[in-house]
């Protein structure tokens, strides 16, 4: 149980255009979903917080405008990176927390993640 | 914001060793420590979530301490196989969930 299907796993784009990142729970409900941005060497860098009908929270230093996250059902979050430039290239993962779970000592379930590169 | 840090950064192991590795943060300001384990091409998978002063989580064989006054977690992993071959990542809590860069284990025959 507890699946998170993250989709695609790999995109190349151009410059300029945008990219939409899907990250569904397959089997629960889930309130709470995470995204998080790794590069190379480094650790998950959580980018912000999305919640079930209201706005994300987002971390410092990253964009809203231009990541756009929307997590329109208790199922689905969608991370869209805006005008992609090569900076954008990354991997970007979600997580999600089930629904009723406690915040902070529950488990999160996690996505298989993106690679994404612009070139 | 939790600065968590993990050592060693890889390990290579061979097929039938024990091996451990540690997760440190800092003490004040704790709520709780995630373990994961991160195969590639695959998802991260939860392994335990601590939060308790001396805490010990046991999955098989592997298993894992928790000492908040000090500010640490050990992972421990029995006889590694080659399936054990990943990376562990540690995630500590204050107000969110923040990560280690991980330790990654190679086990091999």
């Amino acid at each position: 149980g507890a699946v998170v299907s993250q989709h695609p796993s790999r995109v190349i784009c151009k410059s300029g255009t945008s990219v939409k990142i899907e990250c569904r729970s397959l089997d629960f409900q889930a309130t709470t979903m995470f995204w998080y941005r790794q590069f190379p060497k480094q650790s998950l860098m959580l980018m912000a917080t999305s919640n079930e009908g209201s706005k994300a929270t987002y971390e410092q230093g990253v964009e809203k405008d231009k990541f756009l996250i929307n997590h329109a059902s208790l199922t689905l979050s969608t991370l869209t990176v805006t005008s992609a430039h090569p900076e954008d290239s990354s991997f970007y993962i979600c997580s999600a927390r089930a629904r009723g779970r406690a915040s902070g000592n529950s488990p999160l379930h996690f996505g298989n993640g993106t690679r994404l590169t612009v070139t | 914001i939790l600065n968590v840090e993990q050592s060693p950064q890889s390990l290579h192991v061979q097929e039938g060793d024990s091996t451990n590795f540690t997760c440190s943060f800092p003490s004040s300001n704790f709520y709780a420590l995630h373990w994961y384990r991160w195969e590639t091409a695959k998802s991260p998978e939860a392994l335990f979530v601590m939060t308790l002063n001396g805490d010990e989580k046991k999955k098989g064989r592997i298993s894992a301490t928790l000492n908040t006054k000090e500010g640490y977690s050990y992972l421990y992993i029995k006889g590694s196989q080659p399936e054990d071959s990943a990376t562990y990542l540690c995630a500590g809590t204050a107000s969110k969930l923040t990560f280690g860069t991980g330790t990654r284990l190679q086990v091999t025959l």
